[in-house]
């Protein structure tokens, strides 16, 4: 098993750009998750998902779109870059809530 | 309200001698509790669990914890410290609260002296 594989790991884009940060994973997780970390600072839930077909919004969703057309894909949209979103991006998957999640190694966006 | 506190921001340690990081969470609910590695550059790695089975739970890499209802504590130990072990630790509760509920510590972070 590959586990959760996030890409690309590194991107810059300038103010207003859009891009989509691509996350897959192969345990046929259920739960899917997308979390955004500063430096120095903890995790903060962006969106998370329960299933195919189903998403809802975390902690701090403003900014970003995600869509959930398959159990393995869980892509984060960003729409219109802001220097606020330059960050380090996780997805996490986990098979029910009483388990632990798996992360994947990251994506480091920078908006300049 | 649910929280997780982990009191040290910072700990430096030498090699060889005994780690302790230190968590403790506020719910009236039963939490599932996990300890997470995250290495420069690296996504968060699982240490260990505890899902309400034995309340000393052993990780991986010779970490341990201990759940105490009591103290509503959930502290990480390790007896002899490596350099390896340099990283940034999370404290992770999950409750059932009707609904699950995740809550992140803001991590703590771990220095190893030579």
């Amino acid at each position: 098993n590959a586990g959760v594989t996030q890409t690309p790991k590194f991107r810059i884009l300038k103010i207003g750009q859009s891009m989509t940060l691509q996350c897959t994973q192969d345990m046929n997780h259920n739960y899917m998750y997308w979390y955004r970390q500063d430096p120095g600072m903890g995790l903060k839930l962006i969106y998370y998902s329960v299933g195919a077909g189903i998403t809802d919004k975390g902690e701090v969703p403003n900014g970003y779109n995600v869509s959930r057309s398959t159990t393995e894909d869980f892509p984060l949209r960003l729409e219109l870059a802001a220097p606020s979103q330059t960050s380090v991006y996780f997805c996490a998957s986990r098979l029910n809530q009483e388990q632990p999640q798996h992360f994947g190694d990251g994506t480091r966006l920078s908006i300049l | 309200a649910q929280s997780v506190t982990q009191l040290d921001s910072h700990v430096s340690v030498s090699e060889g001698t005994p780690v302790l990081l230190r968590c403790n969470y506020s719910s009236s609910y039963s939490p599932s509790l996990f300890w997470y590695v995250q290495h420069p550059n690296k996504g968060l790695q699982l240490l260990l669990k505890y899902t309400s089975a034995a309340t000393l739970v052993k990780g991986i890499n010779g970490f341990e914890a201990e759940f105490k209802k009591s103290e509503t504590s959930f502290h990480l130990t390790k007896p002899s410290a490596h350099m390896s072990d340099a990283a940034e630790y999370f404290c992770v509760v999950t409750l059932n609260t009707g609904g699950f509920k995740t809550i992140f510590g803001a991590g703590t972070r771990l220095f190893v002296k030579a």
